[in-house]
């Protein structure tokens, strides 16, 4: 059973650019969540997807976006880029069911976007 | 708020030692708790979760952690310490009522020959 897979792993930008990143879910996975994590902010949730629709949002500004497909695969978005956006995104799916995301998260191994 | 407290940014135990890495939540309703491992340039793994079907949880490489509703913690153990434990340790946290789960902050774990 394929993994999380996340494209591209590594990329570098400009501030001001605006970036797309990809994440394909687990099979049969419905639910797939976002992250940024910095060595100084930690792991900060940024936005969870469940059957094409969000779920739930972090407080991130209105620059981080975010979409899910039909077929799960999922993606994110960040417009006129920062210094601070530099981190590494990760994507995550799981079985969850249509209240509640209780189970365990698989996660990929992240895009890490530095911003220059 | 939901959230998780991780005492201790880094920890250093020698090979063979005593694993503890603290975890503390907040919440007045019962958490769903997990423990996940990142090693470096990877993603995060699961190393063991609580859903409230005993307060003792096993998980995988010989981690346990022990829910402790009156002190609301969540602390990981591991009885001897192997060099391959050096990674980043992430207590997480989500709610029945929620739909996202939040991490804390890290533990760095060093493991000294």
């Amino acid at each position: 059973k394929a993994g999380v897979t996340q494209t591209p792993r590594y990329l570098i930008k400009t501030r001001g650019q605006q970036v797309t990143l990809s994440c394909s879910p687990i099979s049969g996975h419905r639910s797939v969540s976002w992250y940024q994590q910095t060595p100084g902010q930690g792991l900060q949730f940024l936005f969870e997807y469940f059957s094409e629709t969000q779920r739930n949002k972090g407080n991130f500004p209105g620059r981080f976006s975010g979409r899910q497909f039909s077929n799960s695969r999922s993606e994110m978005n960040v417009s006129t880029l920062e210094l601070g956006d530099s981190a590494l995104y990760l994507c995550a799916s799981s079985l969850a069911t249509d209240r509640v995301n209780t189970g365990e998260l698989f996660f990929g191994e992240g895009s890490r976007l530095t911003v220059l | 708020a939901q959230s998780v407290t991780q005492l201790g940014s880094h920890v250093s135990v020698s090979e063979g030692a005593l694993v503890l890495l603290r975890c503390n939540y907040s919440s007045s309703v019962p958490p769903y708790l997990f423990w996940y491992v990142q090693y470096p340039n990877q993603g995060l793994q699961l190393l063991l979760k609580y859903t409230s079907a005993a307060t003792l949880v096993k998980g995988i490489n010989g981690f346990e952690a022990e829910f402790k509703k009156s002190e609301t913690s969540f602390h990981l153990t591991k009885p001897s310490a192997h060099m391959s434990d050096a990674a980043e340790y992430f207590c997480a946290v989500s709610y029945s009522s929620a739909s996202k789960i939040i991490f804390g902050s890290g533990t760095r774990l060093s493991i000294r020959p």
